[in-house]
């Protein structure tokens, strides 16, 4: 079964406006962490923001906030007064406690953004 | 910034030919992986390691190696390269031990290989 979930292969957003970039997962594992990341075209990835599965409030840096909801194993990320440089790829990803602690990756949402 | 650095950046290498990717990190990082994505999809994970003289094979079949000699230094060759071995390969670190589900992994800028 996929543990990390996008459904959104594209987005588009104008300029300066707020995006929500959706990303389910599948754990049983009581301690995980979830993570969002940006790869912009050069090929990088860039860690925006993670959440803890026992953080009781949504995390947030800068402009970029998760909108964390456990019960429906939601991890969306929102992006405020988005930029042109926001326009990229972005993974949600997800560590488990147990097991090898690997970081595993949804398929991405590729964001563009609009002037 | 993280310090984690990949090398070559790009490499197109003809069919046939043994190639070695480098990545190494100055982080002390216990933990390294590589990771093979295809343009615009998703990450797949093909190697692992856990220290030094440990390594394991991802989710992802791949007929590259790795080795684990150095803490800091986690190579990938591919001893006979294919066009079906075309493709970005990113190399990550991150820290192990307690709190490792809240660790980030940080990653290198990939290397574009390309197989003609």
């Amino acid at each position: 079964a996929q543990k990390i979930t996008q459904t959104q292969p594209g987005m588009f957003v104008q300029e300066k406006e707020a995006v929500t970039l959706d990303c389910t997962y599948d754990t049983s594992d009581p301690s995980y962490g979830l993570f969002w990341y940006k790869q912009p075209s050069s090929g990088e990835m860039i860690f925006l923001i993670y959440q803890g599965s026992y953080d009781q409030q949504n995390a947030t840096e800068g402009r970029y906030s998760l909108n964390f909801q456990k019960a429906r194993k939601s991890a969306n990320l929102v992006i405020s007064a988005s930029q042109l440089g926001d326009s990229a790829m972005y993974f949600c990803a997800m560590r488990e406690q147990t097991g090898a602690n690997n970081l595993f990756f949804g398929t991405g949402t590729r964001l563009t953004v609009i002037p | 910034e993280a310090d984690i650095y990949q090398t070559p950046r790009y490499l197109v290498i003809g069919t046939g030919k043994k190639i070695t990717l480098e990545c190494s990190q100055t982080m002390g990082h216990d933990k390294m992986y590589w990771y093979q994505q295809d343009p615009g999809m998703e990450l797949h994970l093909i190697h692992y390691s856990y220290g030094v003289n440990s390594t394991e094979k991802g989710d992802l079949s791949s007929e590259s190696t790795v080795s684990r000699i150095r803490t800091e230094h986690f190579p990938l060759t591919l001893e006979s390269a294919r066009p079906s071995h075309t493709s970005q390969y990113l190399c990550a670190s991150s820290r192990s031990g307690q709190g490792v589900v809240i660790t980030e992994a940080f990653f290198g800028q990939g290397t574009r290989l390309t197989v003609v």
